[in-house]
């Protein structure tokens, strides 16, 4: 079965950067774009960005280029996502999500979250 | 930027349809998807494509669109089905992926 594995909790400093890493298995890795989506406290779902893992090619939202890298190692089966300059707006529960290769880029197995926690 | 738009709740008896509703302008032209989350969980796919259930959904979900409107429809709810959901789709362009704000569900 499709597993999504997070990395655990964190808090960092404000100005610091953060790796979340998301291990896959139950499919072949590759054949499968990996998103980042994140929710702050009380608010909406946020897109961040994709990757596609086979050509790791990218694409990230306008709000967050710049300040987001999603990378991946594929003899590791794992995705990342790096984002810098933290700031306190930036503590959120930040997931991966699986592409579903339907019609609209979207997500049908999500990991289980990591609890990014920026604070002095 | 591109924006969809939920009621923040909906309430109905058990055993009871409810209606969800999703708007957005590029609707008529971009599928929704629907995403159910329980407190402290993953979001969760429920619906996609608009009208297509994802294997181990229960077959009270369904989903329609119709212009500028989504709905996701539970056809005699459960106490189980309370959560939030949310939903998805994007811009003309698809270079705005957005969510809803969420419709948090009650059932009682």
């Amino acid at each position: 079965q499709v597993q999504l594995v997070q990395s655990g909790a964190e808090v960092e400093n404000p100005g610091a950067s953060v790796k979340v890493s998301c291990k896959a298995s139950g499919y072949i890795f590759i054949t499968y774009g990996m998103h980042w989506v994140r929710q702050a406290p009380g608010q909406r779902l946020e897109w961040m960005g994709w990757i596609n893992t086979g050509n790791e090619n990218t694409k990230y939202s306008a709000k967050f280029q710049g300040r987001v890298t999603i990378t991946r190692d594929i003899s590791a089966s794992t995705a990342y996502m790096e984002l810098g300059s933290l700031r306190s707006e930036d503590t959120a529960v930040y997931y991966c999500a699986r592409d579903s290769n339907t019609a609209l880029p979207s997500f049908d197995f999500w990991g289980q979250g990591t609890l990014i926690t920026v604070s002095s | 930027s591109y924006e969809l738009t939920q009621p923040p709740s909906v309430s109905v008896p058990p055993g009871q349809t409810a209606r969800i509703p999703c708007s957005g302008d590029a609707l008529p032209k971009k599928y929704a998807y629907w995403y159910q989350q329980k407190s402290g969980q993953a979001p969760v796919l429920v619906m996609y494509e608009d009208s297509k259930r994802p294997s181990g959904i229960p077959e009270r979900f369904s989903g329609s669109s119709s212009g500028t409107m989504a709905t996701l429809t539970i056809s005699g709810a459960q106490v189980e089905d309370e959560a939030d959901y949310y939903c998805y789709s994007t811009d003309s362009s698809v270079n705005h992926r957005v969510f809803g704000g969420g419709t948090k569900l009650t059932v009682l």
